[in-house]
């Protein structure tokens, strides 16, 4: 079975603009979430989705969105880009809620904002 | 809020045991989770606690105590692939659920 597989695997863009990544989730995965993780440091949690609904968010600002499609795979929009945003973005899928069940990391979409 | 607070890097010898440590404060606790990450990679799943005790999956052992907000990761017969990462994470409980993660344990395995 394939794993989780996110889209692109780099990206670069400047300032200002907005960037959207994709993740498709384990086949009968209902959850994805989206973390941010900077050199360093801890994935950063940013959102989850179950069942096409938003079921948590972090602590990141409204330039930040998220949805979930009927297929379950997520897209994660950023607007407005700034530098600070430049970081290994993770998608992770479950089968259940994340957090009472095992997730699932794709490879991750290095974003870099010039 | 919610945090966690774990040692930043951890020297061992192959073929020890080594520790980490994770402690946590949080409200609505639901399960503390551990993943193993090398350079490059992505996070993998490595041991996940909802109860109280240890939990043994191979050479790698987690266990937790919740009323001390405490748990840890257990790495026994060190291997120098083991060199990475290792991060615990704690999930809330409820209909928003979140996913807070600590910053990390580096783990240096010598030969």
């Amino acid at each position: 079975d394939a794993g989780v597989t996110q889209s692109p695997t780099h990206l670069i863009k400047t300032r200002g603009q907005q960037v959207t990544l994709r993740c498709s989730p384990i086949s009968g995965h209902k959850s994805v979430s989206w973390y941010q993780q900077v050199l360093g440091q801890g994935p950063q949690f940013i959102f989850q989705y179950y069942e096409k609904e938003e079921r948590g968010r972090g602590n990141f600002p409204d330039r930040f969105s998220a949805r979930q499609f009927p297929n379950y795979s997520s897209e994660l929009n950023v607007n407005a880009l700034l530098l600070g945003d430049s970081a290994l973005y993770l998608c992770a899928s479950s089968l259940g809620v994340a957090g009472s069940d095992t997730q699932y990391f794709g490879p991750g979409t290095r974003l870099t904002v010039l | 809020g919610q945090s966690l607070e774990q040692p930043s890097e951890v020297t061992a010898v192959e073929g020890a045991i080594v520790q980490i440590n994770c402690t946590y404060q949080t409200s609505g606790f639901y399960g503390l989770s551990w993943y193993q990450q090398h350079d490059g990679g992505a996070p993998t799943f490595l041991s996940y606690n909802a109860l109280d005790g240890l939990e043994e999956t191979g050479r790698f052992s987690s266990f937790l105590s919740r009323s001390d907000s405490y748990g840890y990761l257990l790495l026994q017969e060190l291997q120098m692939k083991d060199s990475a990462s290792y991060f615990c994470a704690v999930s809330s409980r409820g209909y928003a659920s979140k996913i807070i993660f600590g910053s990390g344990t580096r783990l240096s395995i010598r030969p």
